[in-house]
């Protein structure tokens, strides 16, 4: 049972807007900023949304991230293809002491 | 161009020991925090350790807290992670993991393509 939680999967067609809903506590979310970490399994997971709502260079404004509270949102505009594949929140967890993560959506374009 | 080259993995049996490595290049390997991050068969993302800069301090995932051990040695640019009493949970992919800065709560801004550890008899 992963700290945060994710849905387990979400889909949309291409050129859909599709959300991925990340809910979290007072310790994790709720006190620190979240990060969204785009991992096709077998590859080096890549960072894609940090600070809560920043994007690394390289990542296209297709991808957004929002916070409220204690849950957090990662966006996804504009599907493509090449945008299968499994999606992870992370926050760091003052009690404790170290990063958790949600359990993974896996983002299906159909 | 940051480079993590993980190594050190391998089969082990149940009770055993195995110690991972993680080549840097690219940056300086000594202004960033380093972590520990695995993916076992069909599950997700679970951080396991981090070490801060000087490697004065160390973070562990309750999961291993008492059994493994995060260390660097920033000469020669490069993290470890010692595993000892391991067991068959702890099989999965471990991957090096670099920290956007020098603080414990940056982000994981660069990844290796991970180590496969494998705990059976």
């Amino acid at each position: 049972q992963s700290v945060l939680t994710q849905p387990p999967s979400a889909s949309g067609t291409p050129g859909q807007r599709v959300t991925i809903s990340c809910s979290g506590s007072s310790s994790n979310i709720g006190s620190n900023t979240i990060n969204w970490y785009q991992h096709l399994p077998g590859t080096a997971p890549k960072l894609l949304i940090y600070g809560n709502d920043q994007r690394p260079s390289g990542v296209p404004d297709r991808f957004s991230g929002s916070k409220s509270g204690t849950s957090a949102s990662l966006a996804i505009s504009g599907l493509q293809s090449e945008d299968e594949t499994t999606y992870y929140c992370a926050a760091w967890d003052d009690s404790l002491s170290g990063w958790v993560f949600g359990g993974g959506t896996k983002l299906t374009v159909l | 161009e940051v480079q993590l080259l993980e190594s050190g993995g391998g089969l082990v049996q149940p009770g055993g020991s195995l110690r991972l490595s993680c080549a840097a290049s690219g940056f300086t390997f000594s202004s960033y925090v380093m972590s520990w991050v695995r993916q076992a068969p069909g599950r997700g993302l679970e951080w396991v350790s981090g070490i801060t800069v000087s490697g004065t301090y160390t973070y562990y995932a309750d999961s291993v807290k008492g059994r493994f051990t995060i260390s660097r040695d920033n000469s020669k640019n490069t993290l470890f992670l010692q595993m000892n009493s391991l067991r068959a949970k702890d099989t999965a992919v471990y991957y090096c993991a670099k920290s956007s800065s020098g603080t414990y709560y940056s982000p994981f801004g660069s990844w290796g393509q991970g180590t496969l550890v494998t705990v059976s008899s």
